[in-house]
């Protein structure tokens, strides 16, 4: 079974900090996709970053940027001089795609989200 | 393009009633999901709908049921209301692409409607 680790419930820093977001993840699967979605006070789910196992490259956007590494099983995600916009509860995700004609398709595992708390 | 929508954004129903949720994808989306979010339970897939056809399922009971339009839009209904199924439920709508459409797409979400059972 699929599973998706983000062990810091709350996290907290002062503007302009740095801050790294955790995730592990479990899957027996050779291809599969992670994500990161942010989810606002306002409740929907906005989309970050998707990533396939085959591609290992670290990102960087703007000031997001996501380490993946495989060995570990983990997808962590680092925002750099963190603003107050940034608050919100941070999702990694983490979808199948099983080479069999029946299934495949859109399933996503979330793990269990970190808030984050920017503060002035 | 406009992003996904559904409707209502909030409803109010008693135990025992039932409910229906609609979701209307972004333009051109083919596959369309739903997830329930609780405190307790956190994000949980319910099933994903392609071409009309539940193509995933997750492990809710079959109170939980839901259709997709030849227009891609989706409907997910609930019967028998519990206390617990109280919650935000989430649809995303995703291109679907790939061999037999299987890849696992970008799934981009609606803004939710939050179902409150008394």
């Amino acid at each position: 079974a699929q599973k998706v680790t983000q062990a810091q419930t709350e996290i907290s820093v002062v503007e302009k900090e740095d801050v790294t977001l955790d995730c592990v993840y479990e899957t027996r699967d050779t291809t599969y996709y992670l994500f990161w979605y942010k989810q606002p006070p306002s409740g929907e789910l906005v989309f970050l970053i998707r990533r396939n196992s085959f591609d290992e490259q670290n990102e960087i956007s703007g000031r997001y940027s996501w380490n993946f590494q495989k060995s570990t099983s983990s997808f962590n995600f680092t925002i750099t001089a963190s603003q107050v916009v940034d608050s919100a509860v941070y999702f990694c995700a983490l979808s199948e795609n099983p080479m069999y004609p029946i299934g495949g398709g859109n399933k996503l595992t979330f793990g269990t989200g970190t808030q984050l708390k920017v503060e002035l | 393009k406009a992003g996904v929508t559904q409707t209502p954004r909030y409803l109010i129903k008693t135990r025992g009633q039932q409910v229906t949720l609609s979701c209307s994808p972004i333009s051109g989306h083919r596959s369309v999901s739903w997830y329930q979010q609780t405190p307790g339970q956190g994000l949980q897939f319910l099933f994903e709908y392609f071409s009309e056809t539940q193509r995933n399922k997750g492990n809710f009971p079959g109170r939980f049921s839901g259709r997709q339009f030849s227009n891609s839009r989706s409907e997910m209904n609930v019967s028998t209301l519990e206390l617990g199924d109280s919650a935000l439920y989430l649809c995303a709508s995703s291109l679907a692409t790939g061999e037999n459409f299987q890849t696992p797409d970008t799934q981009y979400f609606g803004p939710g409607t939050r179902l409150t059972v008394l």
